[in-house]
Parts: structure tokens; sequence; C-alpha cells
């Protein structure tokens, strides 16, 4: 089972700000979160991964909160090519110490011009 | 371009068939995952290899069966299957080590159909 959940769907107007939420209230002290994307037709691409702190990189904003039990995705300004299929996993040790990623539905962003 | 290349990228066969799916990483990972997305379904996670063993097999049939004989190398050898089994099938791999920041790396996909 998926242990974050997030919106089916999202929509917004292209150049705005994005903000994309997840839950993950079972998350343990040593979790990571990590988001990827899916394009239309496309494999499955990294965006970003955080542990406590927010981050930033060139391609989105991790907001993290305090309590670690949600989190959210910022794409500061949309454009038409972040219309995807949004995923946020844990990555965490399984029993055996193996990583087990599992993908849940996702939020697929659409991007209006 | 990613580093994992799998191949073919398109795949017909019938139900008696049998066939193979190859994935091929030289990104020095240690870790490989196969996952297959049905057309509007989420990513559903097959099989994970962690240094060439299995460490998960996702209730998966017995008719798809993996094979990593190396770090470098992951396959999934497939016969009898099902029309249902008709989906894209990813290839991932990642660094399993202490770090639990190592991000997943995937291939381009083969779309199989099942006739």
């Amino acid at each position: 089972d998926a242990k974050t959940t997030q919106p089916n769907s999202m929509e917004s107007n292209e150049e705005e700000p994005v903000h994309l939420p997840c839950n993950h209230s079972t998350i343990s002290g040593t979790d990571y979160i990590h988001w990827y994307r899916q394009l239309p037709s496309q494999d499955p691409e990294y965006v970003i991964h955080g542990l406590t702190s927010n981050v930033n990189n060139r391609m989105a904003s991790l907001a993290i909160a305090e309590d670690r039990k949600s989190s959210t995705l910022i794409l500061h300004r949309a454009t038409l090519r972040d219309a995807a299929v949004y995923y946020c996993i844990l990555r965490g040790k399984e029993s055996g110490g193996s990583y087990i990623p599992t993908f849940g539905r996702g939020t697929s962003l659409i991007v209006h011009p | 371009e990613t580093g994992v290349t799998q191949t073919p990228r398109h795949l017909v066969m019938g139900m008696t068939n049998k066939k193979s799916l190859k994935c091929e990483q030289h990104l020095g990972h240690n870790a490989m995952y196969w996952y297959k997305q049905s057309a509007k379904k989420p990513l559903e996670l097959m099989f994970v290899y962690s240094l060439e063993e299995r460490v998960e097999n996702n209730s998966v049939p017995s008719r798809f069966s993996p094979e990593c004989p190396n770090s470098s190398h992951l396959f999934l050898h497939l016969h009898t299957l099902q029309p249902e089994d008709s989906a894209l099938y990813l290839c991932a791999s990642s660094s399993q080590s202490t770090g639990l920041n190592e991000k997943l790396f995937f291939g381009s996909g083969t779309q199989l159909s099942v006739l």
C-alpha cells in the first residue's frame, strides 16, 4: 500500500505558482520524501527530495511541515511543459534493510495556457 | 538519457510465446526494479533486486519470471501471458546504500501488447 496520499488532480494557469500537497502521516524519522513526475508518454523523472529542511533546486521547491507529516511541492511558475503526474513517495528502509519504492496514484497536474 | 536502457522498446507477442525484456544500467547502482504501468493506472512495483538478490515480489503471477545475473543487468522473462498483461514495463535502478536520499533512475520502458 502507498504510504502517501495526494489529490487526484489539480489545475493551474500558465505562469502561476502551483502547490502540490502530499500527506504522509505515518512517516518515520529516517524516511526521505521524494517527488517524481511523469510527463505524458515519458518515463518518470526525479524532481526533488528532502528530509526535514525545505529544499530548492532548478525544477522546484519542497516545503516540509515541521512534524514531517505532510509536504508541498512548489512550482514557482507553471509552464505547459509541467503538465504531468506528480508522485510523492517515501524512501526508507523496509524490513530486511531494503528500499521498496511504492508509488501511489499521484496528482495529475493540468496547466492551462 | 538517464543511463538505464531497456530493450525492446515495443513488443507484440501471442499468449503462447516466450519472450524476455532486458534492462541495463551502467550507473554503478546495486538495486534494480521492475514496474508495470497499465493505461491510466499508477506504477505497480513488481520485483526488487538488491545486490543481485530478490528482496520483493509483489504477488506477481508466475508467468513473469525475473532474473538478475549481475548488478548491471535485469531481465523479465515472459511466458503464457494474458491480454490483461499488456502494459508499459519500466525498469529502474538506484543505489541501496546507507544514504536514503538516492534517487531512482528509470528506463524508457517496453510497451508490451499481448494478443
